[in-house]
């Protein structure tokens, strides 16, 4: 089955620098839709980033990622973090059909100031 | 307002007695999802409905049972309910054949005791 892996649990970093949240996958699938979803505190998650093509940069509200599918990877980054980034991100495949959504086990980000 | 709706938001009952739960979107989607994020916050689908057919049914125990009136509407029952199922159930939406892109509700949080 897909497996979708988040290696940090916690990450912090000071207000003003930058950041970068890994993540990996295993599918079997060839068309594939990757996302980044971001949880505020007692708020329902929400899509940060979407891509299905391969090495092309995407971006929203400063955040941004590329799918490698050559690495397995679809990690998301930052340059300069802000307190308000504080949140839960997971990361998530689609199946080709958009009937399920494989989430990994979320990264808590914290920014201090 | 167009949006994903769930009520109750809060429940709390003990163990053996049957809950449901209701999600309501008004974005005109015609797919809806059941999803699980417990207390590690681990986020895991467990049902898609797609016009009010059933196309996705995770390993998920025979207690629960979700059900749709039409596409708009996804309810979800837990007969017997066990501490197992204390978690915030959360309802999505989406437009297949679109960008698989899926619109969260706020969530209902069960507590069993």
């Amino acid at each position: 089955g897909d497996s979708v892996t988040q290696t940090e649990g916690l990450v912090t970093v000071t207000e003003g620098l930058p950041v970068k949240l890994n993540c990996t996958y295993q599918t079997t699938y060839l068309t594939i839709a990757f996302f980044w979803y971001v949880q505020y505190l007692n708020e329902a998650p929400q899509v940060l980033l979407r891509s299905s093509t391969d090495n092309k940069r995407t971006e929203h509200q400063g955040f941004h990622a590329t799918l490698h599918k050559s690495s397995s990877s679809f990690h998301l980054q930052k340059s300069s973090a802000q307190l308000s980034d504080s949140a839960l991100y997971y990361c998530a495949l689609s199946d080709p059909g958009g009937y399920k959504l494989t989430f990994g086990t979320g990264t808590s980000l914290l920014v201090d100031p | 307002e167009t949006a994903v709706f769930q009520t109750p938001n809060y429940h709390v009952t003990q163990v053996g007695n049957e809950v449901s739960f209701n999600c309501k979107q008004t974005l005109g989607h015609d797919t809806m999802y059941w999803y699980k994020q417990d207390s590690k916050k681990l986020l895991k689908i467990m049902f898609s409905y797609n016009n009010k057919q059933l196309i996705v049914n995770e390993t998920v125990p025979r207690r629960f049972s979700p059900q749709s009136s039409d596409k708009a509407h996804l309810n979800l029952r837990i007969k017997s309910v066990e501490p197992e199922d204390s978690a915030v159930y959360l309802c999505a939406s989406s437009s297949t054949g679109g960008d698989y892109e899926q619109y969260f509700g706020p969530g209902t949080r069960l507590t069993v005791l």
